[in-house]
């Protein structure tokens, strides 16, 4: 029932680009992308909805696609502070359940 | 208030102890999760609150969890006769409108516990 995410981590060089991938299993109306850093609350970066929406925030945009029930993150010409373990969020039934997270270190 | 407020902040306990951690949520805001964060992993969901009443306590590891919230506010998180397994940092978070899809979560500092 969790959201996947993919890779589980990965290491850049500043400037360098990354694309994380959040799967679900069951129907997606809409993903919500998260950043924490460490020691840090999660902060929320950005909202999907239906229709194949897509949105930047930056250099950080991000796409869905509700019927492959995925949507994914791409970060581009990464910088130092997009370091972090990233989560994709979804709305279920009561419950909002967070991916498995993917941890992100850009090197300088 | 401004943000989404936990207290405390560090709260060393021994094993055996109960503890209360509290959570003030961003005034306005309808709904109120508390998460589990153990070290270096993912967020695991504890119990959802709408308003007073919690639709969802599927999340809750044992019956030594409790929580409840009062005046569709303030929520308490309870843990009695901590484990070290109760060990972790326990994350608040609340959105304005539950239903709604265009509603992210917004999270308090958390409240790292640890048994000993």
């Amino acid at each position: 029932q969790q959201p996947v995410q993919s890779p589980q981590a990965v290491i850049l060089r500043e400037g360098e680009d990354a694309v994380i991938n959040c799967s679900s299993s069951k129907a997606l109306y809409s993903v919500h992308w998260y950043r924490q850093k460490h020691g840090e609350a999660p902060v929320f970066l950005m909202i999907l909805l239906k229709g194949g929406e897509q949105k930047g925030h930056d250099k950080i945009s991000a796409s869905f696609n509700e019927k492959k029930q995925q949507s994914s993150l791409y970060l581009t010409a990464s910088q130092l502070s997009y370091s972090g373990t990233y989560f994709c969020g979804t709305l279920g039934t009561y419950k909002y359940i967070f991916g498995t997270g993917t941890r992100l270190k850009v090197l300088a | 208030g401004a943000g989404v407020s936990q207290s405390p902040s560090n709260k060393v306990t021994e094993k055996g102890k109960d503890v209360e951690l509290r959570c003030d949520p961003i005034s306005g805001h309808t709904a109120l999760y508390w998460y589990r964060q153990s070290l270096g992993q993912g967020l695991e969901f504890l119990i959802y609150f709408q308003g007073n009443s919690a639709p969802d306590k599927s999340g809750l590891p044992s019956d030594r969890f409790s929580a409840e919230r009062t005046g569709g506010s303030v929520s308490t998180l309870t843990i009695q006769r901590t484990q070290q397994e109760d060990s972790a940092v326990y994350l608040c978070a609340s959105s304005f409108d539950p239903g709604s899809y265009n509603s992210p979560l917004h999270f308090g500092n958390g409240t790292r516990l640890t048994v000993t």
